[in-house]
């Protein structure tokens, strides 16, 4: 069965520090989702992308987190500089659509000292 | 924006017997519901939804009920088993396409025998 990839699983920085988190959807999932989810809370959306076009970020601290899906197919998500309060777990999901169900990768864990 | 509130934050029951828990959403347009399960470390995985032109959906021993006048929907697990132990998140999404979900802030449930 096909999974959403990503990598690393674990990091870990020193405040400052540029960071950068890789995603692989489930082939063919033309819509890719980057979730920030706190300890001990729901996951928040940080940006949706349909292909390679962005289509709501409304939720991404533009000043330092970036996101590119160049090719519509993998995406990069950055945190540059990273901050104390960074420190969560990133999440990616997929879907084949705008209304379809989305599928999670297993996140990348970032810790910020 | 729309608010999710999910309660309880932990429940904690006897194997064998049923669980529930509650959702409420703020944002009366809102029609897709799913309910994700998040096992340690492990990726959130989609367990059930519903839309909101159906009142109740079931799947084996599990099952999602939806009150769109209240604006609450709930998951009941019946005959609860120790694998069923995990976080619990609820979620709602707006129509139309975009599938912004936003998330409860989850139930940590633990079955015990």
């Amino acid at each position: 069965e096909a999974e959403v990839a990503q990598s690393p699983r674990y990091k870990i920085t020193e405040k400052s520090q540029a960071v950068a988190f890789w995603c692989d959807p489930i082939s063919g999932h033309a819509t890719l989702y980057w979730y920030r989810q706190i300890l001990g809370q729901g996951p928040e959306l940080l940006v949706q992308f349909q292909d390679e076009s962005v289509v709501d970020d409304s939720q991404l601290p533009k000043d330092r987190f970036s996101a590119e899906r160049l090719k519509g197919v993998d995406s990069t998500l950055k945190i540059q500089p990273a901050e104390l309060g960074d420190s969560a777990m990133y999440l990616c999901a997929s879907s084949s659509g705008v209304v379809d169900t989305q599928y999670f990768g297993p996140g990348t864990r970032l810790t910020v000292l | 924006g729309e608010n999710v509130e999910q309660h309880p934050s932990t429940l904690s029951v006897q194997e064998g017997d049923s669980a529930v828990i509650k959702c409420t959403y703020s944002d009366s347009a809102s029609n897709y519901f799913p309910w994700y399960k998040q096992e340690l470390g492990k990726r959130p995985q989609l367990i059930i939804d519903i839309r909101s032109n159906v009142g109740e959906k079931k799947d084996q021993r599990i099952a999602v009920t939806l009150n769109k006048t209240a604006k609450h929907f709930s998951l009941h697990i019946t005959e609860t088993q120790p694998e069923d132990s995990a976080v619990y998140f609820c979620a709602a999404g707006p129509p139309g396409g975009g599938n912004k979900l936003t998330f409860g802030t989850g139930t940590q449930l633990k079955v015990e025998l």
